[in-house]
């Protein structure tokens, strides 16, 4: 089964609107969850590291006021995209390292369209 | 030079063939290495860790080459839903007690399509 499970899997909203991805560790704590977007036939790009606690950290030219992001416990954290558009479309995932082995788990994924 | 680079590809191989893939890292404090899979429009997914000495699962093996940086992923007798695009991940480092990580790259991934 799933070992982090994201929601919603896709969702479609109209400019300017905010949507929130929620994204779940189900199989052990992760103090860390990364979260990242993928344009199509492009690879992984990595945009905050998601801290339990604190503050996440976000990648250079990934603007934090809008992508939003809230590591409340040690199983869930959130991404906000606000006030969307449509070049903000795109699917966005997110992952958890295990402890210790440092496997890194991904979410479904969420696929976002702006209209 | 990238931290993490692989061969785009793409790797057009019929059933049956042997197929390999390597991915060169920049940073020799390098500690931790995956290989994941990919398929269209889904998420990642862990396909083998790669291991010092090597390691095998099933059709797959693994290598770590430390003196040349470099991992590599060598698939035996392919099969129509190996088709997929292969990421390497390399990580630098953790701390003693496993409790926090050092950065995490991903390549490019490398596109591999097997046909009948």
């Amino acid at each position: 089964g799933a070992v982090v499970s994201q929601h919603p899997s896709r969702v479609i909203c109209k400019s300017g609107t905010s949507v929130k991805i929620e994204c779940r560790s189900l199989d052990f704590q992760a103090t860390t969850m990364f979260w990242y977007r993928q344009f199509p036939k492009q690879s992984l790009m990595l945009m905050a590291t998601s801290n339990e606690g604190s503050k996440a950290t976000y990648e250079q030219g990934v603007e934090k006021d809008k992508f939003l992001i809230n590591h409340a416990s040690l199983t869930l954290s959130t991404l906000t995209v606000t006030s969307a558009h449509p070049e903000d479309s795109s699917f966005y995932i997110c992952s958890a390292r295990r402890p210790f082995t440092g496997e890194l788990f991904f979410g479904e994924g969420s696929r976002l369209t702006v209209l | 030079r990238k931290e993490v680079e692989q061969d785009p590809g793409p790797f057009n191989v019929p059933e049956g063939a042997t197929v390999a893939f390597n991915c060169t890292y920049s940073n020799s404090a390098s500690q931790s290495f995956f290989w994941y899979r990919q398929d269209c429009r889904k998420e990642p997914k862990l396909l083998m860790s790669v291991y010092s000495s090597g390691n095998e699962d099933g059709r797959f093996t693994a290598q770590l080459n430390r003196a040349s940086q470099y991992i590599s992923l060598l698939i035996r007798d392919s099969k129509l839903s190996d088709s997929a695009t292969y990421l390497c991940v390399v990580i630098m480092g953790t701390n003693a007690g496993g409790t926090s990580y050092g950065k995490l790259t991903f390549g490019q991934g490398t596109i591999l399509t097997v046909h009948p």
